[in-house]
């Protein structure tokens, strides 16, 4: 039983377009969020958060979008750089449950110059 | 000054035999995890211990048993190594309770032949 999902196993994009990731989930437990980088041979890296209070989170080249009516968050990353290939997962977490996250599959984001 | 750090990186063994993994994190978090990132890539809890208290136990078998010296170390030592231990393993960190990030190891790749 898969709680987060990460449907897309890879993206394509051209340098300087938006690099969109989705990701789903099931539990309405959930009620923060995380987007973690990964290269390979090296640990995931977090990138950005979103608790299930907001709808958006931006940092810099990289947002957060969440949907909770739909279970449903996005990473929007523009302009989109070369050094942002790499795979990308979402988290998720509750409150209630001792900093445990669920990881989606990931995604293997590919920008290509 | 690595923040999360974990040894080996690689590790190859024969089946039945017992190996232990390091992690040591310097952030002074009080919650440090055990992932494992099997051939699918999925990144699945292991376990959880809260200042040297386990609190998660993710239906691993008994032949993985993590011992929490100090709030800064978490050992993960398996016993009888079977060909489906192998995997990459993740040491993590957080503070426990603030939904914040975890903080990730480089990794262990344990091969078992």
């Amino acid at each position: 039983d898969q709680q987060v999902k990460q449907n897309s196993p890879s993206l394509s994009v051209q340098e300087g377009r938006i690099s969109i990731l989705n990701c789903d989930y099931t539990n309405s437990m959930f009620d923060y969020f995380l987007w973690y980088k990964k290269y390979p041979a090296e640990g995931p890296t977090f990138l950005i958060s979103i608790s299930s209070i907001k709808d958006k989170n931006e940092d810099g080249r990289f947002t957060v979008f969440l949907n909770k009516s739909a279970k449903h968050l996005s990473l929007h990353i523009v302009p989109s750089q070369p050094g942002d290939s790499a795979v990308y997962f979402c988290a998720a977490g509750a409150s209630n449950q001792g900093g445990k996250l669920i990881f989606g599959q990931g995604t293997e984001l590919s920008v290509k110059p | 000054d690595t923040a999360v750090s974990q040894t080996p990186k690689y590790l190859v063994t024969q089946m039945g035999n017992d190996k232990s993994i390091k992690c040591e994190q310097n952030l002074g978090h009080d919650t440090m995890y055990w992932y494992k990132q099997d051939s699918k890539k999925f990144l699945k809890i292991m376990f959880s211990y809260n200042n040297k208290e386990l609190i998660i136990n993710e239906t691993v078998p008994n032949r993985f048993s993590p011992k929490s010296p100090d709030k800064a170390h978490l050992n993960l030592h398996i016993n009888s190594l079977e060909l489906g231990d192998s995997a990459v393993y993740f040491c993590a960190s957080s503070n426990r309770g603030l939904n914040t990030e975890a903080f990730f190891g480089q990794g262990t790749r344990l091969t078992v032949v």
